[in-house]
């Protein structure tokens, strides 16, 4: 049966630390592996990565990918309480009809 | 843009009554998509579209019912509301392709069924 795991499923701490959320996954034929990030209301994207050890990076957040021990992080630097929110995890199977199969998030909080 | 817009925003049922939740997008997006979320269990999908006229069962479709008569809609139907319904449900959408893709949340309903 396909499966995400996320670890933690929660953390807290101090602003201006650095967090690293993993992604575990087991898929048949895996096509990508998608990060969301989901404050108050609805998920939003962050990061797609379909290939091994190609850092994804946008502002203080970056996610890479390693396909052979299959799993994910995200990694966030000089956290700040704006980065307080659950983040989501999902992998794509090719021949899935594009649903994705989802983590049961990590809940971030971030303390002043 | 709008985006993706889903109503109502929050809905108390009794046990046994129906009710059906709307979500519309106006990006000209082929797939849609229902899931629901519970605490602890991520999110799960109920039933999903290719296209319009055409649904399909995710992973736990037992209970609601959808229909995509127009490609922007995608209405949600729970004939007979149960409590082990109550949760917040998230509507969804995305391109059609054969490569990877991102999906767009609309901004959730609160279900409340006692």
């Amino acid at each position: 049966e396909d499966k995400v795991v996320q670890s933690p499923l929660s953390l807290v701490v101090h602003e201006g630390d650095t967090v690293t959320l993993n992604c575990s996954y087991e898929v048949t034929n895996f096509r990508s592996l998608l990060w969301y990030k989901q404050e108050k209301k609805a998920p939003t994207f962050l990061f797609m990565l379909t290939s091994s050890g190609i850092e994804k990076k946008s502002g203080r957040l970056s996610s890479i990918l390693d396909k052979k021990e299959l799993f994910s992080i995200l990694n966030i630097t000089a956290t700040q309480t704006g980065d307080s929110a659950i983040y989501l995890c999902a992998v794509e199977a090719v021949d899935s009809n594009y649903q994705l199969i989802w983590g049961a998030g990590t809940k971030l909080i971030i303390k002043p | 843009n709008a985006g993706v817009t889903q109503t109502p925003k929050f809905r108390v049922l009794k046990t046994g009554q129906s009710m059906t939740l709307l979500c519309a997008q106006d990006m000209n997006h082929e797939y849609m998509y229902w899931y629901r979320q519970d605490p602890g269990m991520g999110l799960r999908l109920i039933h999903y579209s290719v296209g319009e006229g055409t649904t399909a069962k995710g992973e736990v479709p037992d209970g609601y019912n959808v229909s995509r008569l127009k490609k922007q809609n995608f209405l949600l139907g729970l004939e007979s509301a149960a409590p082990s319904q109550t949760s917040v449900y998230f509507c969804a959408s995305s391109y059609s392709s054969t490569t990877s893709y991102e999906q767009y949340f609309g901004p959730g309903t609160r279900l409340t069924v006692t």
